[in-house]
């Protein structure tokens, strides 16, 4: 069963459009949302993230939007550009104890056309 | 500033040969530190994770092990490497108790042939 779900493989987009990747999870429980950037041979990097209390978070061209009630979110990336190319995780997990489980997504992997 | 470093870079085995990656912390003392598994394409999976010194626990059986010899020194090994072993290896480490923002790696590529 996959808790978390990243709707599609890979999406591709022009320059200066808006990227909105979406995800989906299960576990009710879940309470903060970050998002992971990754380019080809290195570790995910954190991007931004949201918790289950707030229904949108903003950092740049970067937005979270949250819906508890569907439990679902997207990740809308404003003004994409080419170096915006890479691969999306979206991941989940239950706040408190000593182990940090993020749960992931398979990724979408975000191609930004010039 | 806190720094991650893992060796080697990548790595081409043989199945059935030994294996030993390994991660250094720098700049952040007791750190929670986790090794995922990344498939090629695929999403990451949680192997282990350590709170303290000496004290490592698994999330799951891949026949892999891990230790955590010093605070900032994360290891990960196998006596006998499977095809199925092959992929990104990445250990990561969140600042506190509880933390939910893990700080990666960049990781290690290995080729089981």
């Amino acid at each position: 069963q996959q808790q978390v779900r990243q709707s599609s493989q890979s999406l591709t987009v022009w320059e200066g459009e808006t990227a909105i990747l979406n995800c989906s999870y299960e576990n009710s429980a879940f309470d903060y949302f970050p998002w992971y950037q990754q380019f080809p041979g290195e570790g995910p990097a954190l991007l931004i993230a949201i918790r289950s209390v707030s229904d949108k978070k903003e950092d740049g061209r970067f937005t979270i939007f949250f819906n508890k009630r569907e439990k679902n979110l997207s990740l809308h990336i404003k003004d994409s550009q080419p170096g915006d190319s890479a691969t999306y995780f979206c991941a989940a997990s239950v706040s408190g104890g000593s182990n940090a489980k993020l749960t992931f997504g398979k990724g979408t992997k975000l191609s930004v056309k010039s | 500033a806190q720094t991650i470093h893992q060796w080697p870079v990548a790595e081409i085995k043989a199945v059935g040969s030994p294996l030993s990656l390994g991660c250094t912390i720098k700049g952040k003392s007791s750190p929670n530190l986790y090794w995922y598994w990344q498939a090629t394409g695929g999403t990451l999976q949680q192997l282990f994770y350590s709170i303290t010194v000496g004290q490592v626990e698994s999330v799951v059986q891949l026949n892999l092990s891990a230790s955590r010899p010093k605070d900032d020194q994360f290891i990960l090994s196998t006596e006998k490497l499977l095809l199925s072993h092959s992929g990104f290896y990445l250990c990561a480490w969140s600042r506190d108790w509880g933390e939910e923002t893990l700080y990666f790696g960049s990781g290690t590529r290995l080729t089981v042939l």
